[in-house]
């Protein structure tokens, strides 16, 4: 099993609403990324959490809470969002993080959210 | 910073037709260096990839060269396909950062 998935595919949610994404794989890989992705641009790194710590936080307003509960799985709660927020939100995996050689990062579809 | 530059889309092409799209890097050190590939509504996805100075990636007919001399990673498909439209990511990784810093994307988009 190669993949990354994530749920739901779709959100849209108000300004005053409180929503989980969820991503989940179940290669046996210990790090775990979050990335903003805007239309026509690429990916944006947000958190990387390696053995279920949280090794990065790449300057994120705190309405973006992430959770890894275990290594297979890595929420992201979101709280309070503005409408800037509304984008495709990509979820990752590798082996490891922070090696000399880089791990390959498997990517999920991605849950594409819309801020009303 | 480091830094991927690659060239602006929309490319449109005939199916068979031969495609390049140009990546530029700026780094220090020895970048490993990467195509991703992204479907309409996926996720990015792996396509090739160089961890040193002259070696070729290369992947479902794909090809790019690392060269150091130019600080260049340009992908090359000798005929592409419809199935070839998706937009394409040049990215580079630094052991000392990191993290995979991206090129704008170039879109691609093959009619038949």
């Amino acid at each position: 099993d190669t993949e990354v998935t994530q749920t739901p595919k779709h959100l849209v949610m108000g300004m005053t609403n409180k929503k989980s994404l969820k991503c989940e794989q179940h290669m046996g890989h210990r790090a775990m990324y979050w990335y903003k992705q805007k239309a026509k641009k690429p990916p944006e790194l947000m958190f990387v959490y390696s053995y279920e710590k949280l090794s990065i936080n790449e300057s994120v307003p705190s309405r973006f809470s992430p959770e890894c509960p275990n290594s297979s799985l890595l929420n992201l709660h979101l709280h309070a969002l503005q409408p800037e927020d509304s984008a495709l939100y990509l979820c990752a995996s590798s082996q490891e993080y922070g090696l000399d050689n880089y791990n390959e990062q498997f990517f999920g579809p991605g849950t594409r959210l819309t801020v009303l | 910073g480091d830094s991927v530059t690659q060239m602006e889309g929309p490319v449109t092409l005939s199916e068979e037709a031969f495609l390049t799209i140009n990546c530029t890097y700026t780094a220090t050190g020895y970048p490993s260096l990467f195509w991703y590939v992204q479907y309409p509504g996926e996720g990015l996805q792996l396509l090739l990839k160089a961890t040193k100075a002259d070696d070729k990636g290369s992947n479902k007919g794909f090809e790019a060269t690392y060269r150091k001399e130019t600080t260049s990673f340009h992908l090359e498909k000798g005929s592409v396909q419809v199935s070839d439209s998706a937009v394409y990511f040049c990215a580079l990784y630094q052991a000392a950062g990191n993290k995979l810093t991206f090129g704008g994307g170039t879109r691609v988009l093959v009619k038949p």
